[in-house]
């Protein structure tokens, strides 16, 4: 069974400073990789998501994500972080055919002035 | 704004009653999704309805069901509730069957006392 990981469970950042979040799969095929937020008593949002094509994919909000075949990554990035960008990250893995997305334990993140 | 609403946003009860959340899917959407979001497991897929009909399963428990009706909301219902069934549960949608970007509701945050 294909499986996330999101090594850091909680990171903590000051405003400005750049942010990587890491997100690792195990899946034998190429995966439908997602990342989501969730605010503070808020739901779900998409932030971005890679089917194929460029392994370089832009989101909302100023985030961006690389795919890494080799390293069965989908890291999360930010130049720079602001104090609003304080939340819980997922990171959600799809396979193709109707299966449920599988989804990391989450990353909280703390941005510090 | 996902387009995905879900009532009621908070629920108390007590243990041994049961409960029914509510989804509305965004216009279009045909298939609906249930996840239960706790702390010591995460974010967990429990079942999957499309134009009507359950697709998928996932960690639902027997005490738990659910339906889509002919307008394509859906409800969850949550009996003979226990204290570990607290929980926030949220509802996605999705255009297709198989599709897998999945549109998050707000959640419904359930205190079992």
């Amino acid at each position: 069974a294909q499986s996330v990981t999101q090594p850091d469970i909680h990171i903590t950042v000051s405003e400005g400073a750049s942010l990587e979040l890491r997100c690792n799969y195990s899946y034998g095929a190429t995966p439908y990789l997602f990342w989501y937020v969730q605010s503070p008593g808020q739901g779900l949002q998409l932030l971005l998501k890679y089917f194929s094509g460029d392994t370089l994919v832009q989101g909302i909000k100023g985030f961006e994500a690389e795919f890494k075949r080799s390293q069965s990554s989908f890291n999360l990035r930010k130049p720079s972080v602001h104090w609003s960008d304080a939340a819980e990250y997922f990171c959600a893995v799809g396979m193709s055919g109707n299966t449920p997305l599988v989804f990391g334990k989450g990353t909280r993140l703390s941005v510090i002035a | 704004d996902s387009g995905v609403t879900q009532t009621p946003k908070h629920l108390i009860t007590a243990t041994g009653q049961r409960v029914t959340l509510r989804c509305s899917p965004r216009s279009g959407d045909l298939s609906v999704y249930w996840y239960q979001q706790s702390l010591d497991q995460g974010l967990q897929f429990l079942i999957q309805y499309y134009n009507g009909e359950e697709r998928a399963k996932g960690n639902i428990l027997e005490r738990f069901s659910a339906q889509q009706f002919p307008d394509l909301h859906s409800e969850l219902n949550l009996s003979s509730l226990e204290l570990g069934d607290s929980a926030l549960y949220f509802c996605a949608s999705s255009v297709e069957l198989a599709a897998k970007t999945q549109y998050f509701g707000p959640g419904t945050r359930l205190l079992v006392l």
